[in-house]
């Protein structure tokens, strides 16, 4: 099982539309969660970060935390051209002493016009 | 704030030579960085994490006599590839965590650095 697992997609979302971006982790002593945006060709770049259960919104982005289902989402609302791009899900678990993040492989997002 | 620069953007050498990359964050004080490869269509891969002035700690599978790793003051860390190979063409991106950040564990990420062996 890997450590971090996420849905390769593509998603192919409306403009306009919600895209719902999913993820699971495996080490349930996991402490901080990051969703990274990453261009092709560029390095991620945050969009946020959460520690606690339930939800947190900045903007149009909502991520969502489920520690007991080990499971972090991020809603992306009234969806943009410019949000294509793919979307990491980074964990720091326990078992690296919460020194080092584990990335998924990514969930590519196509939003279209 | 939080800025973290690479250099070089690209390289490209020849099979058997040595490669060094910088990297460096520029507006505050990083006792810890981190240095990632990602092969195309894949995620972020940690190779290691750099302390400053202490030996750099290696993920399982990664060669440290291969990729070696410098962080001789908290602005700076440097990844040398040793007799690069074309396998070893990659793009390598380094991070960094804020001293004082008050966010847990997080990174700030440079640009980084495609890097083509021929």
């Amino acid at each position: 099982q890997k450590e971090v697992e996420q849905n390769s997609g593509p998603l192919s979302v409306p403009e306009g539309a919600i895209a719902s971006l999913n993820c699971t982790y495996s080490d349930r002593g996991s402490q901080s969660f990051f969703w990274y945006r990453q261009y092709s060709g560029k390095s991620p770049e945050l969009i946020m970060f959460i520690y606690s259960n339930g939800d947190k919104e900045d903007g149009r982005f909502t991520a969502q935390l489920n520690k007991a289902s080990q499971y972090v989402s991020l809603l992306i609302r009234d969806s943009q051209p410019s949000d294509s791009a793919t979307y990491l899900c980074a964990v720091s678990p326990f078992s690296g002493g919460y020194n080092k993040l584990i990335f998924g492989a990514g969930t590519r997002l196509a939003v279209h016009p | 704030g939080a800025v973290v620069s690479q250099h070089p953007s690209w390289v490209i050498c020849k099979s058997g030579t040595s490669v060094k990359i910088e990297c460096r964050s520029l507006d505050f004080q990083a006792t810890t960085m981190f240095w990632y490869r990602q092969f195309p269509k894949q995620s972020l891969m940690l190779m290691a994490t750099s302390n400053e002035g202490s030996k750099a700690t290696y993920e399982q599978g990664v060669e440290k006599d291969k990729f070696l790793i410098n962080h001789a003051s908290l602005t700076l860390s440097t990844l040398t590839v040793t007799s690069a190979h074309p396998e070893d063409s990659s793009f390598y991106i380094c991070s960094a965590r804020d001293k004082s950040g008050q966010v847990i564990n997080e990174q700030f990420f440079g640009p980084g650095t495609r890097l083509t062996v021929l």
